[in-house]
């Protein structure tokens, strides 16, 4: 357990609205993180974040915007969906390990555009 | 230009036996491979990792070989169990990268039958 939490877990939204997913963490991880699933795409990285407010681009950026103003919270946000956007978003943070830094994800949060 | 791939969508075992699942990669400066777990409807879950300065790395009845010269690594399940069942990503990234911005193959899915 990363001690990440995902909200909202579920999401149904309509084709243009604004949608805000929040990633929360309670172990002061400095790295976090956003990626989608697809199918036949594997994970792919959205944005990324290394510290409060330093945030950075990742593979599938466009049409995404994130911000961390606490070291706790990481969001991501569409700010207007649309059907490609329905997708499975993982947040993670990234811990040292003896070899190499692991990501370690949370438990998603499933959006459908419609 | 997919840097980490898994050719094999799907893999079929029965109990008992072993499982191989197999990754290929073609960025030469990778030197942290990670193997990731993932039941449907939960996140990705951390499995095994090996540095490129090793070419074997065991945690109990998980096994990752490294390969550097041909670029392949593989993941062996002995004995497998029903509840490895999951879909398995492959994930790569070198000290030089981003922070734990691992690339993820495309994912195998593993059916082990009773």
């Amino acid at each position: 357990d990363a001690g990440i939490t995902q909200s909202p877990r579920h999401k149904v939204t309509e084709t243009g609205t604004p949608v805000t997913l929040r990633c929360h963490q309670t172990e002061n991880h400095r790295y976090m993180y956003w990626y989608r699933q697809d199918p036949g795409h594997g994970l792919r990285l959205i944005h990324y974040s290394y510290g409060v407010k330093d945030t950075d681009k990742g593979e599938v950026s466009d049409g995404y915007s994130v911000s961390r103003s606490k070291t706790e919270d990481f969001l991501l946000t569409l700010e207007s969906a649309t059907s490609s956007q329905t997708s499975v978003y993982f947040c993670a943070i990234s811990a040292q390990g003896a070899d190499g830094n692991t990501i370690y994800f949370g438990e998603g949060s499933w959006l459908t555009v419609v | 230009d997919q840097q980490v791939k898994q050719n094999s969508p799907s893999l079929s075992v029965q109990e008992g036996r072993i499982s191989i699942l197999n990754c290929d990669y073609t960025n030469s400066m990778f030197d942290y491979f990670l193997w990731y777990k993932k039941y449907p409807a939960e996140g990705p879950t951390f499995l095994i990792s090996i540095s490129s300065i090793k070419d074997k790395n065991e945690d109990g009845r998980f096994t990752v070989f490294l390969n550097k010269s041909a670029k392949h690594l593989s993941l062996h399940i002995v004995p497998s169990q029903p509840g490895d069942s999951a879909v398995y990503f492959c994930a790569a990234n070198w000290v030089g990268g981003s922070q734990g911005n691992l690339i993820f193959g495309k994912g195998t899915k593993l059916s082990v039958k009773p």
